[in-house]
């Protein structure tokens, strides 16, 4: 079975700076997606950023951009320019037939 | 009106009562997923439907059955609630193209006293 690990269970950030999230997955698969969602205190779950395996460009959006590195199954989130609406807990995710997630960052955003 | 509704928002039951918890959409998806999060564990499947006549177990179903009463509803039951059923539940959809992804709910929280 597919398996997301996040390493880092809370991280810290100053505001307007940079912070780098991590998370790895192990697969046999080499069609599949990748995602980061947010989850403020609302605990509403919102997609961030997706990337698919097939493409070697990373995707951005705005301030939120990935580093894909396929051979070693890595997907991290790079935040620039932090706000502090960013501090929300952040989920990795893979998916394929279904969505499997890792266990979350809690990311604190220090004004 | 949101895409995924889930009721309740919240609920306490007891230990060894029954609760459904709804989640309806309007996004015409016909893929339905359940979730449960719980700190440090992070989001795992319960169950999921791809179609109406298409029900299979995740990886957490023990405890739990569902019924997909339309394309639009799903819903979770917990036939005797105990408290290490406590976490938040998550509704989502998808559509068949796998290369998107899901359509959250906003959660239930229930806790099993």
């Amino acid at each position: 079975a597919q398996t997301v690990t996040q390493s880092q269970p809370e991280m810290s950030v100053q505001e307007a700076e940079t912070v780098t999230l991590s998370c790895t997955y192990d697969t046999s698969e080499s069609d599949y997606y990748l995602f980061w969602y947010k989850q403020p205190p609302s605990r509403q779950m919102i997609l961030v950023i997706r990337q698919e395996a097939y493409k070697q460009q990373n995707a951005t959006e705005n301030r939120f951009s990935v580093n894909f590195q396929k051979a070693a199954k890595s997907f991290s989130l790079k935040i620039s320019d932090s706000q502090l609406g960013d501090a929300a807990m952040y989920f990795c995710a893979y998916r394929d037939n279904d969505m499997r997630f890792g266990a979350g960052t809690r990311l604190t955003v220090k004004p | 009106d949101a895409d995924v509704t889930q009721t309740p928002r919240n609920r306490i039951t007891k230990t060894g009562k029954r609760i459904m918890l709804e989640c309806s959409q309007t996004k015409g998806h016909d893929r339905m997923y359940w979730y449960r999060q719980d700190p440090g564990l992070g989001l795992r499947l319960i169950y999921y439907s791809f179609d109406v006549k298409d029900i299979n177990k995740g990886e957490i179903s023990d405890g739990y059955s569902v019924s997909r009463q339309a394309q639009a509803k799903f819903s979770l039951s917990l036939e005797s609630a105990i408290p290490n059923q406590t976490a938040l539940y998550f509704c989502a959809t998808s559509d068949w193209d796998t290369s998107y992804g899901y359509t959250f709910g906003s959660g239930t929280r229930l806790t099993v006293v």
